[in-house]
């Protein structure tokens, strides 16, 4: 069975910094590609950033490119995102996504929260 | 980037009835159009990938159609656990991929 379960969201202030990870499972990890893709309360999904599965290619949304940046570790079946210089407009349910092929995610985790905030 | 308006915004049907919801790409995106059921508190998940396939375990009562620009998504004899959010999304022009803004499946 196939599982994502991401960690490492929480309460942050404007301008700090907050590293998420997700764990992957079931699956061959490193044979495919991964995405953040999040939500803001109350609101509809946004793209954030994808990984091909040797991170030879790395996107990024306009909206966080030079702030955020997407990592993968295919010994430990983990995905990252360290995510500076955080704005109010970050906070949001960030989802981990595999892709089932180049961007369109199939499995998705359950998601965690990054509240931004003074 | 490629701009996805779904419509109606809220759908409301009884149970029992069929439920079609409506998906517009502002250019073509072939048919690399999915859709997907949110429901609160949960993660997305797949529903139809390919404007009309499938995804693994999706019943027959739940179709995707068109290409292009126009995309609907169908579902027949509408069940208590389809009531939900339902968002498209286009991953033919990216980065970045782009969703619509969702349309609320509600029961009349």
């Amino acid at each position: 069975e196939v599982q994502l379960v991401e960690s490492g969201g929480g309460l942050v202030k404007p301008g700090g910094s907050l590293r998420l990870s997700c764990a992957a499972s079931g699956f061959t990890f490193n044979s495919y590609s991964m995405n953040w893709v999040r939500q803001a309360p109350g609101k509809g999904l946004e793209w954030v950033s994808s990984i091909s599965s040797s991170s030879s290619y790395i996107y990024y949304a306009d909206s966080v490119k030079g702030r955020f940046t997407i990592s993968r570790d295919n010994a430990k079946n983990s995905l990252y995102l360290q995510m500076n210089s955080l704005r109010a407009e970050d906070t949001a349910v960030y989802y981990c996504a595999r892709d089932l092929e180049i961007g369109l995610p199939d499995y998705w985790g359950q998601g965690t929260l990054v509240t931004v905030s003074s | 980037e490629i701009v996805m308006t779904q419509s109606p915004a809220t759908l409301s049907v009884s149970p029992g009835e069929r439920a079609t919801l409506s998906c517009r790409a502002s250019q073509s995106v072939s048919s690399n159009l999915a859709w997907y059921q949110q429901k609160p508190g949960q993660a997305p998940r797949l529903l139809i990938y390919g404007a009309s396939t499938r995804a693994t375990g999706i019943p027959a009562r739940i179709s995707g159609s068109g290409s292009g620009t126009e995309f609907t998504l169908t579902i027949n004899s509408l069940q208590s656990e389809d009531f939900a959010f339902y968002y498209c999304q286009q991953y033919n022009n990216w980065p970045p991929y782009t969703f619509g803004q969702g349309t609320k499946l509600e029961i009349k």
